[in-house]
């Protein structure tokens, strides 16, 4: 099983450009996130979706969006990035909707906007 | 007020020691707790995993918590150079998905 994998690795844009951030888990896990993590700052929760067909709000959403593709997949778009989006983002997965089980992560993917 | 306090560290110990990692957090509401350990440039791996109070152990690791305190912990006995890495504690409640993480504790375990 490859767990969860992420696309690009690495991804360098000018402010303005859009991009989208692909995730997928093989676990057949029903909850997948977005993260976004920044020095001193943690982990922070983008959007999350419970189940396919369903996507909620986390704690800094502005600027993003996502897409639950299936239940394997769940992409991040960035539709005018901005520097202050500079971040490494990972994406994760949890078996319980209630995240009883704890989640898996992805590699990440590292962002810089110019 | 963050709901999740973590001391960031840096932390640096012999190998061999004990290393005890803590976590303190203000939500009587959460019931799960996690241990993820992040080595550089990589994503969190899971760790240790428990539900409300009481003691966990998985070899060298034993994970720690009492509610009544609102306080976590992981302990590391004989620490290796390659527990070298980020701690990072999360925890979340009985309903609902989302998972609240402390800000990492880095170690370093000198050879």
């Amino acid at each position: 099983n490859a767990g969860v994998t992420q696309t690009p690795k690495f991804q360098v844009l000018k402010t303005g450009q859009s991009m989208t951030l692909q995730c997928a888990q093989d676990m057949n896990h029903n909850s997948m996130y977005w993260y976004r993590q920044d020095p001193g700052m943690g982990l922070r929760l983008i959007y999350y979706s419970a189940s396919e067909g369903t996507t909620d709000k986390g704690e800094v959403p502005n600027g993003y969006n996502v897409s639950r593709l299936n239940k394997r997949e769940f992409s991040l778009r960035l539709e005018s990035a901005a520097p202050s989006q500079t971040s490494v983002y990972f994406c994760a997965s949890s078996e319980a909707t209630s995240g009883r089980a704890g989640q898996f992560f992805g590699p990440g993917t590292r962002l810089t906007v110019l | 007020q963050k709901e999740v306090e973590q001391d960031p560290g840096p932390l640096s110990v012999p190998e061999g020691a004990i290393v005890s990692l803590n976590c303190t957090y203000s939500n009587s509401a959460f019931q799960y707790f996690m241990w993820y350990r992040q080595y550089s440039r990589k994503g969190p791996e899971l760790l240790m995993y428990t539900y409300s109070s009481g003691n966990k152990e998985d070899g060298r690791f034993t994970a720690q918590v009492d509610k009544s305190s609102k306080y976590i912990s992981l302990f590391i006995r004989d620490s290796q150079p390659s527990d070298s890495a980020t701690y990072l504690c999360a925890m979340t409640k009985n309903t609902g998905n989302q998972f609240y993480f402390g800000t990492g504790t880095s170690l370093t375990v000198i050879p």
